[in-house]
């Protein structure tokens, strides 16, 4: 079935050190995918999304890696600050002209000072 | 910006209660959506809605319903709460139009049934 999951549930990071969250997501037909993060309290937030016909997206401080051929997602954050402490999730819209999303597990990020 | 709200950040009930949770978005956004948030279990789709009066189950809507009268509101009712409905619901808004797919998210209600 169409699942999105997480390599890693966490992840510490140096600060200033570059970090990448990982995904991996079943669904080959899936043409659109989501990066938000989620602080502690908070709903989620949009960082950065790609779609299919894309390698890599970059925003900024972060950047979104899309291999199709392995059906992996990666977010990369530039120069990792305390703020950036969270918990950060993989999206993907799985059905074609659907609106639903799938939502990976979760990724929880903490910053060693 | 996108602005999404909730009517509460935190809600306390007891078991049997009706509740309802209320949410606004203020760009006229066509899609709204409900879900909750567990640990271990992630983001689970209560319910969706595409258009004023529409509405379609998620996952999970069992003991659930959903309002959505007006564009901009869309509001999850939990008819007589119970327990295992204590958790963190997300309401969520996003276009058909405008060349994204993105979900924008409110804040969050935590809700904790007795």
């Amino acid at each position: 079935g169409e699942s999105v999951g997480l390599h890693l549930p966490t992840l510490s990071v140096q600060e200033g050190d570059n970090s990448i969250i990982n995904c991996a997501y079943s669904n080959s037909a899936s043409d659109y995918f989501i990066w938000y993060k989620q602080e502690s309290g908070k709903g989620p937030q949009f960082i950065i999304d790609i779609r299919s016909n894309m390698d890599k997206r970059q925003g900024q401080r972060v950047t979104v890696l899309l291999n199709k051929t392995v059906k992996h997602l990666s977010l990369q954050i530039a120069a990792t600050q305390p703020g950036d402490s969270a918990v950060y999730f993989c999206a993907e819209k799985a059905i074609q002209g659907a609106q639903k999303l799938v939502f990976g597990q979760g990724t929880r990020l903490t910053i060693n000072p | 910006d996108v602005k999404v709200t909730q009517s509460s950040r935190y809600l306390v009930k007891r078991t049997g209660e009706k509740v309802f949770l209320e949410c606004v978005q203020d760009m006229d956004h066509e899609n709204m959506f409900w879900y909750r948030q567990d640990p271990g279990l992630g983001l689970r789709l209560i319910y969706f809605s595409y258009d004023v009066k529409m509405k379609e189950k998620g996952d999970i809507p069992e003991g659930y319903s959903v309002s959505r009268e007006k564009k901009e509101r869309f509001s999850l009712i939990l008819e007589s709460a119970s327990t295992n409905q204590t958790s963190m619901y997300l309401c969520a808004s996003s276009p058909v139009r405008g060349g994204t797919d993105t979900q924008y998210f409110g804040p969050g209600t935590r809700l904790t049934v007795l």
